[in-house]
């Protein structure tokens, strides 16, 4: 399986911060990474596709950047509504594997 | 609008079988691969497998000799068991869409509500 590693597992921040969440993968999956955002007792919300495309609906505040084995999401501008938690997945794989988690916390 | 809905036994003893099912409501079935992706209780995301209309399917290495997918077209539903459950089957079991139609290797834009599934003597 290709390993994807998350950093940091827990992030504090405060209404109006821009945040960065790190996401590496263990050998290259070229662009096929995705990001999903999951509040507690829901089902994960997908946010990004392709490294870097926003899912439809998805505010512009929320972008993704990277590509090989390190990549990115930056949320602008935090809003009450992003105090979640984080995920990658990698498809570049005929399995595909999710990142630990990063847990967005109010500072 | 399509949603997902699924449902299934919440509570099963070791050595027991998981089974699942998920329904696709309001939208296209076939054409799309359709994943099955558990959670256990604080922790992070474990996809499963996945199985197209045709009943193609593509299962994790870890899960193989113990999980089988399968799909009734005639209901637009695909289902999951897992045999021989032990406690560290214990999640909460999602199906999801693969974004992408007619594509293994997928991000996922739809996901069910999710069912817990606890395993205990």
């Amino acid at each position: 399986d290709i390993q994807m590693t998350q950093s940091p597992s827990t992030l504090s921040a405060s209404v109006g911060d821009r945040v960065t969440i790190t996401c590496r993968a263990s050998q290259s999956i070229s662009r096929w990474l995705a990001w999903y955002q999951q509040k507690p007792g829901k089902a994960p919300e997908l946010l990004i596709y392709k490294a870097s495309t926003l899912e439809n609906g998805v505010p512009s505040r929320f972008s993704g950047s990277g590509s090989g084995t390190e990549f990115t999401l930056t949320i602008n501008s935090l809003q009450p509504a992003d105090f979640a938690t984080y995920y990658c997945q990698q498809y570049d794989d005929y399995s595909a594997t999710f990142g630990q988690g990063t847990k967005v916390e109010i500072k | 609008q399509v949603q997902l809905q699924q449902w299934g036994a919440g509570l099963l003893k070791p050595s027991e079988t998981l089974s699942l099912t998920c329904a696709v409501d309001g939208g296209s079935f076939s054409g799309y691969y359709w994943s099955w992706i558990r959670q256990p209780p604080g922790k992070g995301l474990d996809w499963i497998g996945e199985i197209n209309h045709s009943g193609s399917t593509n299962y994790k290495p870890s899960f193989r000799g113990r999980v089988t997918m399968s799909v009734d077209t005639s209901k637009n539903q695909v289902s999951l068991k897992l045999t021989s459950v032990t406690a560290a089957d214990t999640a909460v079991y999602f199906c999801a869409r693969g974004r992408i139609p007619a594509r293994f290797k997928n991000a996922f834009d739809l996901w069910g509500q999710g069912t817990m599934v606890t395993v205990s003597s």
